[in-house]
């Protein structure tokens, strides 16, 4: 089966410092990479939808410039939260898409972001 | 974001009991109805999943049934087990390019020995 990796698997930050996730397809190129934010014990808040070359479009209310999304091959996505507040901590999930189709989206283990 | 309404929040079941877990969607655009599965630190794991032009479809103990008229799916899992407690949640999506997954809110799932 096709498999999704993230990395960090979970990790501590100071207040006003930047961190980088990973995203990585490890089996098949992903055409499409989506990032979500899920708050303890609630859903998966879809953030962003990016396609390999071009910027990544955000939903609604997410802050581009402070959840800093690079697709930068088919196999790998980073998420850069800048100026990481308290408020960020959260846990952050991607997905990749095979085809472009949602048959074919496979989701990542997660990344715990906590902010001190 | 376009709505997906789950229910109910909890459920507890006797082991061996059946658990349903129920959604409604609005925009009839999507096309792809996922159910994930998660347990706590994880992500979601894929579960069963169903195109509109059926009206049920079953794997193993994971039955989802389908009124398309209605907008509405559901998860049923049969003969429920220990294991299978978790966190459900339903999803709509479309096939198509330039798709994305709209989750519901998640169904805590507690199976008692």
């Amino acid at each position: 089966g096709a498999v999704v990796s993230q990395h960090p698997s979970r990790v501590i930050c100071k207040s006003g410092t930047s961190v980088k996730i990973e995203c990585r397809s490890l089996d098949f190129q992903a055409t499409t990479m989506f990032w979500y934010r899920q708050f303890p014990k609630q859903s998966l808040m879809l953030m962003a939808t990016s396609n390999e070359g071009s910027k990544a479009t955000y939903e609604q209310g997410v802050e581009k410039d402070k959840f800093l999304i690079n697709h930068a091959s088919l196999t790998l996505s980073t998420l850069t939260v800048t100026s990481a507040h308290p408020e960020d901590s959260s846990f952050y999930i991607c997905s990749a898409s095979r085809s472009g189709g949602a048959e074919t989206q496979y989701f990542g283990p997660g990344t715990r972001l906590l902010v001190l | 974001q376009q709505q997906v309404k789950q229910s109910p929040q909890s459920l507890i079941v006797q082991k061996g009991g059946i658990s349903i877990i129920n959604c409604a969607y609005e925009n009839t655009a999507f096309d792809y109805f996922p159910w994930y599965q998660q347990f706590p630190g994880k992500g979601p794991a894929l579960l069963i999943a169903i195109r509109p032009d059926v009206s049920e479809k079953k794997e193993g103990r994971f039955t989802i049934s389908f009124n398309k008229s209605a907008k509405q799916f559901s998860l049923h899992i049969m003969d429920s087990q220990p294991g299978d407690s978790a966190t459900y949640f339903c999803a709509a999506s479309m096939l198509s390019g330039g798709f994305k997954t709209i989750f519901g809110a998640g169904t805590r799932l507690f199976v008692k020995a």
